[in-house]
């Protein structure tokens, strides 16, 4: 079955770098965007970031533009987020999700499924 | 950017009952959006696409409607697991993909 199991959350302080990876299984990898999305303690659903299948295309939420990088390497079916120039704001729980779709007639629609388990980010000092 | 805004913020809603959730889009965003259901703890999970479609093993009791700038999800006779938060959001106009701020579905 389709799997996403993210690591590399953990506590840092701010200013400083961290990164993310989200393993993937279950499907070939390499024929899906996927995205980050984050969740502050108690709050909403925040997008960040997409990378399409073969990385050519790249999008970036405000918040996070110029500080996180999306990347991935289709070799080993891994997804990563390069969090740079941490802030206590970036406190919270990171999910990848793949880029799920269905097309008809030449219409398209796209969802976020599945996503992966989260990893918590905490920027503290 | 869309601007997506859900109604209300909490719905209590007795087991058996319906529940009826409201999503708004500052813009068309024609039937290109989702509803997601995050339990407890757990990462979101996808129930509707293109505003009415179940996707694969969603119970008929979700059912999503709406095109435009409103949308409704009805949860029919709410089971115990149903009690979570719903988040819509739309993939019309991309990037950002847009999350509404959530409903919270309660036990009454």
């Amino acid at each position: 079955q389709v799997q996403l199991v993210e690591s590399g959350g953990g506590v840092v302080q701010p200013g400083r770098s961290l990164r993310l990876s989200c393993a993937a299984s279950g499907f070939t990898f390499s024929g899906y965007g996927m995205y980050w999305v984050r969740q502050a303690p108690g709050k909403g659903l925040e997008w960040l970031t997409y990378i399409s299948n073969d990385g050519s295309d790249k999008y970036y939420a405000d918040s996070v533009k110029g500080r996180f990088t999306i990347s991935r390497d289709n070799s080993k079916n891994t997804l990563y987020l390069q969090m740079n120039r941490l802030r206590a704001e970036d406190t919270a729980v990171y999910y990848c999700a793949k880029d799920s779709f269905y097309c008809n007639n030449g219409i398209c629609h796209k969802w976020l499924d599945p996503w992966g388990q989260g990893t918590l980010v905490t920027v503290s000092s | 950017e869309i601007v997506m805004t859900q109604s209300p913020a909490t719905l209590s809603v007795s087991p058996g009952g319906r529940a009826t959730l409201s999503c708004r889009t500052s813009q068309s965003v024609s039937n290109n959006l989702a509803w997601y259901q995050q339990k407890a703890g757990q990462a979101p999970r996808v129930l509707i696409y293109g505003a009415s479609t179940r996707a694969p093993g969603i119970p008929g009791r979700f059912t999503g409607s709406g095109s435009g700038t409103e949308f409704t999800l009805t949860i029919s006779s709410l089971q115990s697991e149903d009690f979570a938060v719903y988040y819509c959001q739309q993939y019309n106009n991309w990037p950002p993909w847009t999350f509404g701020q959530g409903t919270r579905v309660e036990i009454k």
